[in-house]
């Protein structure tokens, strides 16, 4: 199996600050990465897909990038509703998610 | 509007059989992937297994096969996660989504959930 593994698990920031997550695969997983946010209570949300398409609808200030095992996700100004937890999650072979990242203001 | 409706929550006792379901809308049932996440209590998304309704392919995650069982009801698209018997460590939020093209992939839309509760 393909793990995946993000970091910070945790990560307090500020409004108006920029912020980058961590996704590592245990092999290369091409562009085969898809982004997520989820707060509590709901179901999880599309951001990226391919490691960096933007999903229809998805503010700007968000970005992915990275190919093979290393991939990040950027927000470049963190709005008030960016508070949330984010996973990635590799389709290559054939699914599996990361831990998550928690977001909070600092 | 693609949507995944999914059914109700269930509170279960241990040894309990359980099939909860997740109807689809607003697109061709028979020709996407759709799969089932599982989220315990305060953790993250564990991935389950999918299904292709066309045919009913079935792929299960090592950590899950023998553990439940993924169906589909083409005719009246829906698809389906069962358990023969739970136990309490099944407590959790069960979510479906669909692989967005014909292959799996990236996970959208999403359903809204079903919480399953098993306690004696």
């Amino acid at each position: 199996d393909i793990q995946m593994t993000q970091s910070p698990s945790a990560l307090s920031a500020s409004v108006g600050d920029r912020v980058t997550i961590t996704c590592r695969a245990s092999q290369s997983i091409s562009s085969w990465l898809a982004w997520y946010q989820q707060k509590p209570g709901k179901a999880p949300k599309l951001l990226i897909y391919k490691a960096s398409s933007l999903e229809s609808g998805v503010p700007s200030r968000f970005s992915g990038s990275g190919f093979g095992t290393e991939f990040t996700l950027t927000i470049s100004s963190l709005q008030p509703d960016d508070f949330a937890t984010y996973y990635c999650q590799q389709y290559n072979s054939p699914v599996t998610f990361g831990q998550g990242t928690k977001l909070e203001i600092k | 509007e693609v949507q995944l409706v999914q059914s109700g929550a269930e509170v279960k006792k241990p040894g309990e059989s359980l099939k909860i379901s997740c109807k689809g809308s607003g697109y061709t049932f028979t020709n996407y992937w759709i799969g089932w996440v599982r989220q315990m209590p305060g953790k993250g998304l564990e991935w389950m297994g999918i299904i292709y309704p066309g045919d009913s392919d079935t792929i299960y995650s090592p950590s899950f096969q023998g553990q439940v069982t993924i169906s589909a009801d083409k005719s009246i698209s829906t698809a389906y996660l069962q358990w023969s018997s739970l136990k309490a460590s099944d407590t959790a939020m069960y979510y479906c989504a669909r692989h967005p093209t014909g292959s799996p992939g990236w996970f959208d839309p999403w359903g809204q959930g079903t919480l399953v509760t098993v306690s004696s």
